[in-house]
């Protein structure tokens, strides 16, 4: 299986703050990533996909990048309803996710 | 639009066999060229990736739960179901189910299934 390290596990910011959650991959995973928002008693909801590919609909304060096996989540200016874990996900191989980054005040 | 929503047991003994269905409304599972797959995370823990169903009819399943895990569909009622065998309580979870396109979208709400006697 291919691994996904993210980091940092938890995080705490302000309102307006740019916001940077990593992910790394046990191997080269060629841009097939994805980014998901958690908040409690919700399902995930997809972000961004191909690495950097914003969802329909998600804001564009939002944007992924990297390549290889790095790869990052930018908020550019964090707004309170972006409270929550973020999650990535592989899907180069069988499906693996990241542990999720918990985003708090 | 697609809407998932996952059914079930929210209790079940171990060793016992867990299953649930997810129910598609939006578009036939047997068409086009996404895959329905199930997931699930365990409170404070990761997400995992349990099986998938392809349009075909035919399955894939997580290696490390293969041995315990049958996906099954019913196209008449656009459904699939999994089922989990020999449960105990590492299997309590949320349990997903969602569309797959490489990235999963949408979700089912999620079910708590719990492992307790």
């Amino acid at each position: 299986d291919i691994q996904m390290t993210q980091s940092p596990s938890s995080l705490s910011a302000s309102v307006g703050d740019r916001v940077t959650i990593s992910c790394r991959a046990s191997q080269d995973i060629s841009n097939s990533l994805a980014w998901y928002q958690e908040k409690p008693g919700q399902a995930p909801k997809l972000l961004l996909y191909a690495a950097s590919r914003l969802e329909s609909g998600v804001p564009f304060r939002f944007s992924g990048a990297g390549s290889g096996t790095a790869y990052t989540l930018t908020i550019s200016s964090l707004q309170p309803e972006d409270f929550a874990t973020y999650h990535c996900q592989q899907y180069y191989g069988t499906p693996t996710f990241g542990h999720g980054t918990k985003v708090e005040i | 639009q697609v809407q998932l929503q996952e059914s079930g047991p929210g209790l079940v003994k171990p060793s016992q066999t867990l299953s649930l269905t997810c129910t598609v409304s939006g578009v036939s599972i047997s068409s086009g060229t996404y895959y329905w797959s199930w997931l699930r995370q365990p409170a404070g823990k990761g997400l995992e990736w349990i099986g998938r169903m392809y349009p075909s009819g035919t399955t894939r399943s997580n290696p490390s739960l293969q041995s315990r895990v049958t996906i099954s569909v019913d196209m008449s009622k656009n459904q699939f179901t999994m089922s989990l065998t020999s449960v105990t309580a590492a299997d309590t979870a949320v349990y997903y189910c969602a569309r797959e396109r490489g990235a999963f979208d949408p979700w089912g709400q999620g079910t708590l299934v719990t492992v307790s006697s």
